[in-house]
């Protein structure tokens, strides 16, 4: 087991451009967390999943933001029409419940730059 | 999910012990102090946890106050690897959502 991996690790767009990232987490984890963070700020919550179910989106996530997780595996964000407001680090974690808390594994992340 | 609060900042000699503290004065009976930490440029990356009870594992000590108002991380022999961004989070295992503040950045000294 590799970890979380998310690909691309860096992507430059051009503003009003679409783009999406991909999240593979942790094979046995049903759990799956979309985060952003901008420079010097610690990661923000977007969205999560619990298998399939998107269960929680962040009021961060406007309209152009659309989170999936098909079939309860890798999950995919996809932003529309970008700003250059959306330049951050994208981050992935997932992990499985138990009875103990919940430790979340987080991946490398994606730095997007809309120029 | 309650608030917590950190120092910004730390020094730490090189071999010595870091103790860095976090207050979490509202935390509710089923939440989790949760310690992580990130590297510059790296996702963030687990420390340890608890609920009640004082925890280690390979890498810290969780020191939690009896009254669950306040915690100390202990990394028992810093090493310049050490230095980084240490998160605090009070967070519920309901749903695993973890609420980032701004840190502590402890700077390891030689």
């Amino acid at each position: 087991d590799t970890g979380v991996s998310q690909d691309p690790r860096h992507k430059i767009t051009k503003r009003g451009q679409n783009v999406t990232f991909r999240c593979d987490p942790i094979s046995e984890h049903n759990r799956l967390y979309w985060y952003r963070q901008t420079l010097g700020q610690g990661p923000e919550f977007l969205t999560y999943f619990q298998n399939e179910a998107q269960l929680e989106k962040s009021r961060l996530l406007s309209d152009r933001f659309s989170a999936e997780r098909p079939k309860g595996s890798f999950s995919t964000l996809e932003i529309q029409r970008t700003e250059q407001g959306d330049s951050a680090m994208y981050l992935c974690a997932s992990s499985t419940r138990t009875g103990m808390g919940t430790e979340a594994f987080f991946g490398q992340g994606t730095r997007l730059t809309v120029v | 999910d309650a608030k917590t609060t950190q120092p910004t900042s730390m020094d730490c000699a090189e071999g010595r012990a870091a103790n860095l503290p976090c207050n979490h004065s509202t935390i509710s009976g089923n939440e989790y102090v949760y310690w992580y930490r990130q590297i510059h440029s790296q996702g963030p990356q687990y420390i340890i946890h608890g609920l009640k009870n004082n925890e280690t594992n390979e890498m810290a000590s969780l020191i939690i106050t009896e009254d669950r108002k306040s915690s100390t991380l202990i990394l028992p022999h810093a090493t310049l690897r050490d230095t980084a961004v240490y998160y605090c989070i009070a967070a519920s295992s309901n749903t695993g959502k973890l609420i980032f503040g701004q840190g502590t950045t402890l700077q390891v000294k030689p």
